[in-house]
């Protein structure tokens, strides 16, 4: 069936280096994106989304890219923080229906 | 800033009991969403509602599972008889336009 999945399961960066975390879907009719960040114990926390009409979006410290053609999502931290160490989740949503997470990647910042 | 609430924090129930979970989603939000993580897993839709019925639900969602808005600020998930493998995080979620969804801090629920 189809499926958002994740393509590592950690990713250990330098406090103050950039991060990149990278996701692929598979379901060509999504239409909207969404990355989470989850820390222990906690309900997913929404950080940034991307509607298929965009390629890149930008908040603050953080930038998502959608590349519809290879199907792949990507979530740019910049500067990373202790305070970014958490597991990140993206996920895909077609036409205001439910949410298709994929698989997560944890963060570790180290200092 | 508004938030999505959920209580309780933790249920620890029997097998075969009945649990209500409840969440009050945030204010002027109309579509509402049920999520479930089993540890270390990841999250997995359970289902929506929109406009007082179920929009959509997955196959997890299977008729020991209900939902309600009783009033107008709680929304309920039920189990009616719990079962060992329904010990997991649920989450609750609320959506202004049904796209960007806004997660509570979840209940665990732990059935013994």
């Amino acid at each position: 069936g189809e499926s958002v999945g994740l393509h590592l399961p950690t990713l250990s960066v330098q406090e103050g280096d950039n991060s990149i975390i990278n996701c692929a879907y598979s379901n060509s009719a999504s239409d909207y994106f969404i990355w989470y960040k989850q820390e222990s114990g906690k309900g997913p926390q929404f950080i940034i989304d991307i509607r298929s009409n965009m390629d890149k979006r930008q908040g603050q410290r953080v930038t998502v890219l959608l590349n519809k053609t290879v199907k792949h999502l990507s979530l740019q931290i910049a500067a990373t923080q202790p305070g970014d160490s958490a597991v990140y989740f993206c996920a895909e949503n077609i036409a205001n229906s439910k949410l298709t997470f994929g698989k997560g990647i944890t963060l570790s910042v180290r200092p | 800033e508004p938030e999505v609430t959920q209580t309780p924090s933790h249920q620890v129930t029997q097998m075969g009991q009945e649990v209500i979970l409840r969440c009050v989603p945030i204010s002027n939000h109309l579509y509402f969403y049920w999520y479930r993580q089993i540890l270390g897993q990841k999250v997995e839709f359970l289902v929506s509602f929109y406009n007082n019925e179920i929009s959509e639900k997955s196959e997890i969602f299977d008729d020991q599972f209900s939902v309600e808005r009783p009033d107008g600020s709680n929304f309920t998930l039920k189990i009616r008889s719990t079962k060992l493998e329904d010990s997991a995080m649920y989450f609750c979620a609320s959506s202004a336009a049904g796209y960007e969804q806004y997660f509570g801090p979840g209940t665990r629920l732990t059935v013994t």
